[in-house]
C-alpha cells in the first residue's frame, strides 16, 4: 500500500469547514483513498473512501486531485464532536491479498474549538 | 453501517494471568477479522489477521504463542493474551469486513487492558 503524509495537527473553529490534506504521491492506479477518524479511547470510525472521483456522504466530502497524488477531506461544518485523529489510508480494494487490512500512519489531530 | 462489538471494554488483570477479548460482528458475517494494538499517543499497529476456520496470520514481531487468536465462527473472533505482563497493557481493537463485499472495515470500540 502506498505511503501517505498528513500534517500532524490542525485547528478549526466550530461551524467552519475543516479541510484535511493528505499526500499520496506513490499511489497506484487501483488503490483507493480511505479516511477514518478515531475519537479518544474509541475504535476508528469509517468516514469515506474514493478512487478518483470526488465523493460526498452525510459525514464529509472527499476531493481527489486529477493526478490522484493528493486528496482533501472536508468536514463542511465542524463541531466540537469532530475533534479526533483523522487517518488517510491508501490501499488496494478488499478481496485481494491484503484482505482489507489497514496500515495506519500517525494521522492528523484535528481540534475543533468554540 | 455494520456493527462490531468488543467485550470487555476494559479489563484489569494481574501479571501472569491470561485475558480473553471477544470481537463480534453483530449484523453481518465476517470471514476475516483483524486485531490491532495501540499504545498511548501512538497509531494503531496491526497484530494479526484472523481467518474463520483457519489459523491466524501474525505480523512480524508478534508472538503467536502469546497472543492466541481463535475465529471459530463467521461472527466471533477472540484474542487471548497469555501470561500477561505490564508491557502488554494497551488498547486492543478489532475490525471486520463484510463477507463477499468490497467495503470498508468496521471497527470495534476497543478494549483497554491494564496488567498490574
Amino acid at each position: 500500500d502506498a505511503k501517505t503524509t498528513q500534517p500532524p495537527s490542525m485547528d478549526c473553529a466550530e461551524g467552519r469547514a475543516a479541510n484535511l490534506p493528505c499526500n499520496h504521491s506513490t499511489i497506484s492506479g487501483n488503490e483507493y483513498v480511505y479516511w477514518y477518524r478515531q475519537i479518544h479511547s474509541q475504535g476508528p470510525q469509517y468516514i469515506i473512501h474514493g478512487l478518483k472521483n470526488n465523493e460526498t456522504n452525510e459525514m464529509a466530502s472527499l476531493i481527489i486531485t486529477e493526478d490522484r497524488k493528493s486528496s482533501t477531506l472536508i468536514l463542511p461544518h465542524a463541531t466540537l464532536r469532530d475533534t479526533a485523529v483523522y487517518y488517510c489510508i491508501v490501499k488496494l480494494p478488499a478481496g485481494g491479498t491484503s484482505y482489507g487490512k489497514l496500515t495506519f500512519g500517525q494521522g492528523t489531530i484535528l481540534t475543533v474549538h468554540p | 453501517g455494520a456493527v462490531v462489538s468488543q467485550h470487555p471494554s476494559w479489563v484489569i488483570c494481574k501479571s501472569g494471568t491470561s485475558v480473553k477479548i471477544e470481537c463480534r460482528s453483530l449484523d453481518f458475517q465476517a470471514t476475516t477479522m483483524f486485531w490491532y494494538r495501540q499504545f498511548p499517543k501512538q497509531s494503531l499497529m496491526l497484530m494479526a489477521t484472523s481467518n474463520e476456520g483457519s489459523k491466524a496470520t501474525y505480523e512480524q514481531g508478534v508472538e503467536k504463542d502469546k497472543f492466541l487468536i481463535n475465529h471459530a465462527s463467521l461472527t466471533l473472533s477472540t484474542l487471548t493474551v497469555t501470561s500477561a505482563h505490564p508491557e502488554d497493557s494497551s488498547f486492543y481493537i478489532c475490525s471486520a469486513r463484510v463477507l463477499g463485499q468490497n467495503t470498508e472495515a468496521f471497527f470495534g470500540q476497543g478494549t483497554r487492558l491494564t496488567v498490574v
